[in-house]
């Protein structure tokens, strides 16, 4: 069965920082370009980062340019998601998203972990 | 970046009702556009991508269809678990990847 499984979410106060994980099985994690989607309470869903299968070509969203570091490991099937410089803006959901082979949509998700920034 | 604009951003309907949800790209982006089906605390969970192309798995009674600028999402008959948010993809130019904002189909 293919699975995402994210963790490392919490609580963190404006300024802090954070990593997330999400460990993949059931596919050849190797292959395939990673991303993250996050999903702020209540609103829509918006992408973050994205990681190629080689970590040749990395891409952030401008509101985490600088902040959000996106970073994998194959041999371990696994993702991680850096966040330095917390904002309360970046309270979300975050969910890990493989890219489908050859084309740009996702799947599948994982099931995300929740990130709270707040002092 | 490609704005998605969906509308409604809301609305009811009836179990047997055919809905349709549209979605409008900023530009053009041929047929490179995603849909998703969202529950409550949930995942997204893929429906259609290139624009009319069901996942596998995903009941018939959901079609896609548009192209260029213009697409939608039509539930031919609904049923009880069709009740979520809906939102639309595109990856025609990217990064970013950008989501409509959702369509949150409730019952009536």
């Amino acid at each position: 069965e293919v699975q995402l499984v994210e963790s490392g979410g919490g609580l963190v106060k404006p300024g802090g920082s954070l990593r997330l994980s999400c460990a993949a099985s059931g596919f050849t994690f190797s292959s395939y370009s990673m991303n993250w989607v996050r999903q702020a309470p209540g609103k829509g869903l918006e992408w973050v980062s994205s990681i190629s299968s080689s970590s040749s070509y990395i891409y952030y969203a401008d509101s985490v340019k600088g902040r959000f570091t996106i970073s994998r490991d194959n041999a371990k099937n696994s993702l991680y998601l850096q966040m330095n410089s917390l904002r309360a803006e970046d309270t979300a959901v975050y969910y890990c998203a493989s890219l489908v082979r050859g084309g740009g949509w996702f799947d599948p998700w994982g099931q995300g972990t929740l990130v709270t920034v707040s002092s | 970046a490609i704005r998605m604009t969906q509308s409604p951003s809301s609305f009811s309907a009836s179990t047997g009702d055919r809905v349709t949800i549209t979605c409008r790209a900023s530009q053009g982006i041929s047929s490179y556009l995603a849909w998703y089906q969202q529950k409550p605390g949930k995942a997204p969970k893929l429906l259609i991508y290139a624009a009319s192309t069901l996942q596998s798995g995903v009941p018939s009674r959901f079609s896609g269809s548009g192209s260029g600028t213009d697409f939608t999402l039509t539930i031919s008959c609904l049923q009880s678990e069709d009740f979520a948010t809906y939102y639309c993809q595109q990856y025609y130019s990217y990064p970013p990847y950008t989501f409509g904002q959702g369509t949150k189909l409730e019952i009536k």
